[in-house]
């Protein structure tokens, strides 16, 4: 799993209900951050995090909140999903911000309906 | 326009046969990494290059700077490499993020 745990890996909502992915990593990495991915699109980057207590805006934020309380873990929160959010999440790591070379978890196959 | 455009998008071949993706961008970069998307959707890193050639097994990615494009070579093609190859670019206009193509779906017949 390269050193990144996410769950779940499959999930169906209902279009308000909200529910948080998971990610947990055991390399002790600054960088961690949430893609998700779409049909016909590159991976686009949601929340990123370059340390505990520090997280910040990807390209496409809207609708997902992040904390990073602990450099192993990084949560993803949806808090009223919309059918939009369908797709499927990735969790990254590197080992610092300038590092290229991203290690993923196994991804989260959401569904809203 | 995309800042990272890959060809072909799709990709069908035989088994034996000589593959090269192709991964054009349009910023100013400080690394190109290409990684590799199996069916199952677990996503892992091949290569990461500034310059010039990098070989692993039967992969070889090349990097041209000057003209912003690259090539993932694969020798002597095999049905377990059926895969969807993924260019991610390092920008340096965009606080170092990472742009990333669209993939190129790749297919290997027996």
């Amino acid at each position: 799993n390269a050193g990144v745990t996410q769950t779940p890996k499959f999930q169906v909502l209902k279009t308000g209900q909200s529910m948080t992915l998971q990610c947990a990593q055991d390399m002790n990495h600054e960088y961690m951050s949430w893609y998700r991915q779409d049909p016909g699109m590159g991976l686009r980057l949601i929340h990123y995090s370059v340390g505990a207590g520090i997280t910040d805006q990807g390209e496409v934020p809207n609708g997902y909140n992040v904390s990073r309380s602990t450099t192993e873990d990084f949560p993803l929160r949806l808090l009223s999903a919309a059918p939009s959010q369908t797709s499927v999440y990735f969790c990254a790591r590197r080992t610092s911000w300038q590092d290229t070379e991203a290690f993923f978890g196994q991804g989260t196959r959401l569904t809203v309906v | 326009k995309n800042e990272v455009e890959q060809s072909p998008q799709n990709l069908t071949a035989q088994e034996g046969e000589f593959i090269t993706i192709n991964c054009s961008y349009s910023v100013g970069i400080s690394a190109l990494h290409w990684l590799q998307q199996h069916p199952g959707g677990g996503i892992v890193s091949l290569f990461m290059l500034s310059s010039g050639k990098k070989k692993h097994g039967r992969l070889i990615a090349t990097i041209n700077i000057q003209e912003k494009h690259s090539s993932l070579h694969i020798t002597a093609s095999h049905p377990r490499d059926s895969a969807v190859y993924i260019c991610a670019v390092r920008s340096r206009d965009s606080n170092y993020q990472l742009i990333w193509g669209a993939g190129t779906k790749l297919i290997i017949k027996p």
